[in-house]
């Protein structure tokens, strides 16, 4: 069985300081990674994902995030944030060997940029 | 394309009621998923079709949760006899290529 962790549930950065959102996963076979973000009462967005080759992926709105297979982490950065980059973040997995391609979710990571 | 549109955007309905969603998904795409999300969680796999045939179902569909496909184009979840752990956003998408989620449907069951 496939799990991730977030283990912030709320992240406050003053605007254009950087941000780093953590992302743990525990999975007994490989597994594609993604980060989706979402806006209030939107659905989800993808930011970037990872399914092989360079682990520094980078994604839309300026943010990336880096595949770190020993740590079992894809934590997701911005060197520096937006008022509009305020919404909910989820970091997502599929295992490699899943037929369905359902992911598997984190609880997410609530970024408030503050002014 | 138009992207997944998912109907109605809200939905309050008295517990014991049943209810019913519909997903629109982006023509080509021949996957379809459920999912659901509660306050302060990410989004719970429901099930999934390939075309018309519903392949899989997870364990949080309950015998009061049925969803179909049929011709394998738009999809409707139903949720009967409604109670207020029901009470969430259910979120559609469809694929490939990629992956796109509709805007939700938030249910309130009160």
């Amino acid at each position: 069985a496939q799990s991730v962790t977030q283990l912030d549930s709320q992240v406050p950065v003053f605007e254009e300081a950087p941000v780093e959102l953590r992302c743990n996963y525990s999975s007994s076979v490989s597994v594609y990674l993604f980060w989706y973000v979402q806006y209030p009462n939107q659905g989800l967005q993808l930011l970037l994902k990872y399914l092989s080759g360079s682990t520094l992926v980078k994604g839309i709105n300026g943010f990336e995030a880096e595949f770190n297979k020993s740590q079992t982490s894809f934590h997701l950065r911005k060197p520096s944030v937006h008022i509009s980059d305020t919404a909910e973040y989820f970091c997502a997995v599929i295992p490699s060997t899943s037929g369905t391609y359902k992911y598997i979710f984190g609880t997410g990571t609530r970024l408030k940029v503050l002014a | 394309d138009t992207g997944v549109s998912q109907n109605p955007r809200h939905k309050i309905t008295k517990r014991g009621q049943n209810v019913t969603f519909r997903c629109d998904p982006i023509s080509e795409h021949n996957r379809l998923y459920w999912y659901r999300q509660t306050l302060g969680q990410g989004p719970e796999f429901l099930t999934y079709f390939q075309n018309e045939a519903q392949l899989e179902k997870s364990r949080l569909l309950s015998d009061r949760f049925s969803a179909e496909r049929p011709k394998g184009s738009f999809s409707t979840l139903e949720i009967q006899r409604t109670e207020q752990g029901d009470s969430a956003m259910y979120l559609c998408a469809s694929s490939p290529p990629g992956y796109t989620f509709g805007s939700g449907t938030r249910l309130t069951v009160v």
